[in-house]
């Protein structure tokens, strides 16, 4: 499978608790999006990459959200402190040199109780 | 005033049938638009992306862009129960960043 990949798929967590998120872009993609999906609303823009370098973060993306993408290949992305309103389902998408489509992965679904 | 509206739905449509989704946008510098299929409990599935004025066809599936009405549609011929999903419209100012600021979708149930 050559798409983009997020792991894990399904993620329950306490409050308060720390978590992890993994995304896996499309191999030459040099561009790297995450964005936050609520029930019922469209995906929001938290922040961008480009190659390794984090190039703009979103409002959205308070100080307990933090995104890396070392040696510009895979990203994480953590949330320290979980509280309820972070359950959403957080997705990934990456671009290809010279185009602006984004593909987005399987998302990872986290669920704060 | 959201940055792009469209009508929540549920938009019916018989099977074989036009379906029409609509979308309009805020800011006057977007220059990139795409519609997103969206399956319930799925992530978001490119199907159209769109850049100039006009009508843009894959297959059974027609985007159409009027920038300066800042109003972007999809027409969906044939409609099959598989087309029914969420559509989202994500529009896009290129540059550096080119993030994505998308509607709140709108779900289109074709019936049998």
């Amino acid at each position: 499978d050559t798409g983009v990949s997020q792991d894990p798929r399904h993620k329950i967590t306490k409050r308060g608790q720390n978590v992890t998120f993994r995304c896996d872009p499309i191999s030459e993609h040099n561009r790297l999006y995450w964005y936050r999906q609520t029930l019922g609303q469209g995906p929001e823009f938290l922040t961008y990459f480009q190659n390794e370098a984090q190039l703009e973060k979103s409002r959205l993306l308070s100080d307990r959200f933090s995104a890396e993408r070392p040696k510009g290949s895979f990203s994480t992305l953590e949330i320290q402190r979980t509280e309820q309103g972070d359950s959403a389902m957080y997705l990934c998408a990456s671009i290809p040199p010279n185009s602006y489509e984004q593909y987005f992965g399987p998302g990872t679904r986290l669920t704060v109780t | 005033q959201k940055e792009v509206e469209q009508n929540s739905g549920p938009l019916s449509v018989p099977e074989g049938a036009i379906a029409s989704l609509n979308c309009t946008y805020s800011d006057r510098v977007s220059q990139s638009f795409f519609w997103y299929r969206q399956y319930s409990g799925k992530s978001p599935e490119l199907i159209m992306s769109i850049y100039s004025n006009g009508d843009k066809e894959d297959g059974r599936f027609t985007a159409q862009l009027n920038k300066a009405s800042q109003y972007v549609s999809l027409l969906i011929r044939d409609s099959q129960p598989s087309d029914s999903a969420t559509y989202l419209c994500a529009v896009g100012v290129t540059g550096t960043a080119s993030k994505l600021t998308f509607g709140t979708g709108t779900r289109l149930q074709v019936t049998l």
